[in-house]
């Protein structure tokens, strides 16, 4: 059964700060990893998919890796600023023939400043 | 990739009524997808939404609870049925858009019910 894990819960960092977020999925057939935000109590916005066969994604001060053999994806954040203030979290699509997607519990990034 | 309008942005509600979500794409998709999300956790699928056909709910929720309708391949809504204070949270529309080469999921700006 497929688990997708987020560490940390949660980050505080001043602004303009580098940041990394972490993802983590137990089965690495996939067919593909969406990074999303949300605002409290808010829904959710697409920031960066990455099909299985590539290896990161880049938007804008935003870069999305994807190692698939280890169960892994991080979303890097450049030069950090208050207004990225939200919840990220990441979800996979299984390859095992199911549309549902997985999510994992998230990231709470506060940025000071 | 698709828009998707979603109303009521929140509400709030007494216990024993029911509340219906509703939620517009701006182009025809094929399945849509209903998600709770209860304070503080993540997000999971109460059903699966396709026109002309019954719903699909996952396991622990049903459609006397949780009814859905299609009527067509851009409009659904979710009833949230006899309501308690454990159906407090967040519910959220989504499809899966296909762009030049990938697919990914679209979402509405969600629902946020209170029950008293």
């Amino acid at each position: 059964k497929q688990e997708v894990t987020q560490i940390p819960a949660a980050l505080s960092v001043p602004e303009g700060e580098n940041l990394v977020l972490n993802c983590s999925f137990t089965d690495s057939a996939i067919y593909n990893l969406q990074w999303f935000r949300q605002d409290p109590g808010k829904g959710l916005t697409s920031l960066l998919l990455i099909q299985s066969s590539q290896r990161e994604q880049t938007s804008g001060r935003l870069n999305a890796s994807l190692d698939k053999s280890s169960g892994r994806s991080t979303l890097y954040i450049a030069a950090s600023q208050p207004g990225d203030s939200a919840t990220y979290l990441c979800a996979v699509r299984p390859t095992s023939g199911t549309y549902k997607y997985i999510f994992g519990t998230g990231t709470r990034l506060k940025v000071l400043a | 990739s698709a828009v998707i309008s979603q109303k009521p942005s929140r509400d709030i509600c007494q216990r024993g009524t029911s509340l219906t979500i509703q939620c517009q794409v701006d182009s025809q998709v094929t399945m849509m997808f209903w998600y709770r999300q209860q304070p503080g956790q993540s997000l999971t699928l109460i059903a699966t939404a396709n026109q002309g056909s019954e719903a699909t709910y996952e396991s622990g929720f049903v459609i006397d609870k949780f009814p859905i309708s299609r009527p067509n391949l851009t409009f659904s809504t979710l009833t949230v049925s006899n309501m308690s204070p454990e159906d407090s949270s967040i519910y959220l529309c989504s499809v899966e858009t296909a762009g030049s080469t990938n697919y990914g999921y679209t979402f509405g700006s969600g629902t946020r019910l209170t029950v008293v």
